[in-house]
């Protein structure tokens, strides 16, 4: 079975700062991951995915992330951050290796940015 | 890319009452569709596995009786909620995979359902 764990439930940084955001999974199978943003009252939106080609992803508004297999980690990163960053964030797995297409996601971290 | 819509993004409703949430591929066909919940500051918890012409598959733990899943065409999934209650209310929120098989998943906007 498939598992999300990410670190930190609210992170907090300056505007201008750097960004990371902790995801680590769990996976019987080479996976496949996501990152999503949501935004309150609404639904997710991608921001990246990794499915096993380069394992350095960048998506869209400035953020990327770095698969690491030896660690079972996808951080998400973002230089410089800017407020409208602010927002839920959730990393999650794929099981579709295992036939089942639903996404297993992590518990969120919400990112505020300070002005 | 594709759209995912949601039907309705709010709703109130009486205790003891259904409400019914559509959940619409808009530019492409969709075999099957996930409902997912979220409760306030928590993580999305899937519901439910919609399947178009056949019976949802439910997760362990999820009363069939009372989350209603239909999937009658490529486009629209509905999620009835029967005889709800206060805590039934939640952020019910659609799902379905592209066309593309890359895992990814597309998602409706998100229905909040406030049971009084």
């Amino acid at each position: 079975a498939q598992s999300v764990t990410q670190l930190g439930s609210h992170v907090s940084v300056s505007e201008g700062a750097l960004v990371l955001l902790r995801c680590n999974y769990s996976s019987s199978v080479p996976p496949y991951l996501f990152w999503y943003v949501q935004y309150p009252n609404q639904g997710l939106q991608l921001l990246l995915k990794y499915t096993s080609a380069a394992t350095l992803v960048k998506g869209i508004n400035g953020f990327e992330a770095e698969f690491k297999k030896s660690e079972t980690s996808f951080h998400l990163t973002k230089p410089s951050a800017h407020m409208s960053d602010a927002a839920e964030y959730f990393c999650a797995v794929s099981s579709m290796d295992t036939g089942r297409r639903a996404l297993t996601f992590g518990s969120g971290t919400r990112l505020q940015v300070q002005p | 890319g594709a759209v995912v819509s949601q039907h309705p993004s709010w709703v109130i409703c009486k205790s003891g009452t259904s409400v019914k949430i559509e959940c619409r591929s808009l530019d492409f066909q969709a075999t099957t569709m996930f409902w997912y919940r979220q409760f306030p500051k928590q993580s999305l918890m899937l519901m439910a596995t919609s399947n178009e012409g056949s019976k949802a598959t439910y997760e362990q733990g999820v009363e069939k009786d009372k989350f209603l899943i239909n999937h009658a065409s490529l486009t629209l999934s509905t999620l009835t909620v029967t005889s709800a209650h206060p805590e039934d209310s939640s952020f019910y929120i659609c799902s379905a995979p592209g066309l593309a098989n890359t895992g990814e998943l597309f998602f409706g906007e998100g229905s909040r359902l406030t049971v009084l």
